[in-house]
């Protein structure tokens, strides 16, 4: 079975913090995925990268940033958290060569900020 | 810019009720379309998926969904809910110029009263 691990399932951070959220896959997969969760809004994308040190913005990029150095990692920045990115963030994983194909999840790091 | 719209946002069904969930997106090209389904306290996991072929697709656990180009639509049905169907379900799409951009819906969260 396909593993995506994330790091952190709670964090509770302040304003204006530097967060660091990591996500690791075990399967080979070329394409990884930041998501963030929020109640009515369903699952919005933030950043992805179909390449180790390739990175493509989504529909809500500002206030991240996203590093992959290696093909099984991929690390969601906040450089200064607001209160407004409190939310629930969650990785994925797929082989999809070409297309975004299957998605595979991690549990999700729920993030508070004060 | 493409969407896609999941019409019912709460549904509460009593056990052996049949399903239907609506999924409609904005989109005119080719496309691959997904539901997800989150379980309380789990990950999001694939419940089926449509690529091409036969519009009608079979899933995990009884889940079935109909994919009508015309209508741009891609409604999931079950002939009968169980307890355990108690979750929350994602509608999304790929589209195929977008490759690696999987867009989701907000969700519908289905209750089961046993």
């Amino acid at each position: 079975d396909v593993k995506v691990t994330q790091s952190s399932r709670y964090l509770v951070k302040r304003t204006g913090e530097k967060v660091f959220l990591e996500c690791v896959q075990d399967m080979d997969h070329e394409n990884m995925f930041w998501y963030r969760q929020d109640p009515g809004l369903g699952l919005r994308l933030i950043y992805f990268s179909y390449d180790v040190k390739m990175k493509e913005k989504g529909d809500i990029p500002e206030g991240y940033s996203v590093s992959r150095e290696k093909k099984e990692r991929f690390s969601l920045i906040l450089e200064s958290a607001s209160t407004n990115q409190t939310s629930m963030y969650l990785c994925a994983s797929s082989l999809g060569q070409g297309d975004a194909g299957e998605l595979f999840f991690g549990e999700g790091s729920r993030l508070t900020v004060l | 810019a493409q969407s896609v719209s999941q019409h019912n946002h709460h549904v509460i069904l009593s056990e052996a009720a049949s399903l239907e969930l609506g999924c409609n997106y904005s989109y005119g090209g080719t496309v691959n379309l997904f539901w997800y389904v989150q379980y309380p306290g789990q990950h999001l996991q694939l419940l089926l998926k449509y690529f091409s072929g036969d519009p009608l697709v079979k899933g995990i656990k009884g889940f079935e969904a109909e994919f009508i180009k015309s209508k741009f639509s891609f409604n999931l049905r079950k002939p009968s809910v169980q307890w355990s169907d108690t979750a929350e379900y994602f509608c999304a799409v790929n589209a195929m110029d977008s490759s690696y951009k999987l867009i989701f819906g907000s969700g519908t969260r289905l209750l089961v009263r046993p």
